[in-house]
């Protein structure tokens, strides 16, 4: 399978405790974006990345959250002290920009659904 | 900062009957617009996207949305849907920046055959 994969798939863990999501964007795709999802929502965007380097933060991204890209290829996205209203799906998706923005298609991925009890 | 709106939250319709999901984004310069959808238990995935040029839009499995300018919707129609279109339809819209793409909340279509 070549498309956005994410692991784990769910995610159950108590309030408190730190969380780590993984996501592979497909092979050669330069940027990837973290979003999360809310039951009734539409995806918020959090984080991207231009290769190894996050460009942009959404407010919605406490200080709680942080998101690596190491290598430009696989990213990370840890959440510490874990809420009750962390409990969403992330989703990671990536694309392939060679001409800015416009042409812009966004793979997604499955999504990490994360219960915090 | 831009917005999009949907007005519909849940449609249901009978199978070959018409659909149109409405769609508004809030920013007036140029936009670069999309329509995904997520099939029940899949990943989103992208249906049609407009930048430019003619504002009617076809994409995949006979879906097609009109760009209108002056009445900043982006509306996405079916001329006679499937039991297999039940899905939710989420419009979107990059920022100004170019660097996020921003999402209404999405209609959930409920196709019955």
């Amino acid at each position: 399978d070549t498309g956005v994969s994410q692991n784990p798939r769910h995610k159950i863990t108590k309030r408190g405790q730190n969380v780590t999501f993984r996501c592979d964007p497909i092979s050669e795709h330069n940027r990837l974006y973290w979003y999360r999802q809310t039951l009734g929502q539409g995806p918020e965007f959090l984080t991207y990345f231009q290769n190894e380097a996050q460009l942009e933060k959404s407010r919605l991204l406490s200080d709680r959250f942080s998101a690596e890209r190491p290598k430009g290829s696989f990213s990370t996205l840890e959440i510490q002290r874990t809420e009750q209203g962390d409990s969403a799906m992330y989703l990671c998706a990536s694309s392939l920009t060679n001409r800015g923005p416009s042409n812009e298609k966004l793979f997604f991925g499955s999504g990490t659904q994360l219960s915090v009890l | 900062a831009q917005s999009v709106s949907q007005h519909n939250h849940h449609v249901i319709l009978s199978e070959a009957a018409s659909l149109e999901l409405g769609c508004n984004y809030s920013y007036g310069g140029t936009v670069n617009l999309f329509w995904y959808v997520q099939y029940p238990g899949q990943h989103l995935q992208l249906l049609l996207k407009y930048f430019s040029g003619d504002p009617l839009v076809k994409g995949i499995k006979g879906f097609e949305a009109e760009f209108i300018k002056s009445k900043f919707s982006f509306n996405l129609r079916k001329p006679s849907v499937q039991w297999s279109d039940t899905a939710e339809y989420f419009c979107a819209v990059f920022n100004q920046a170019g660097t996020a793409l921003i999402f209404g909340k999405g209609t959930t279509l409920s196709v019955s055959s």
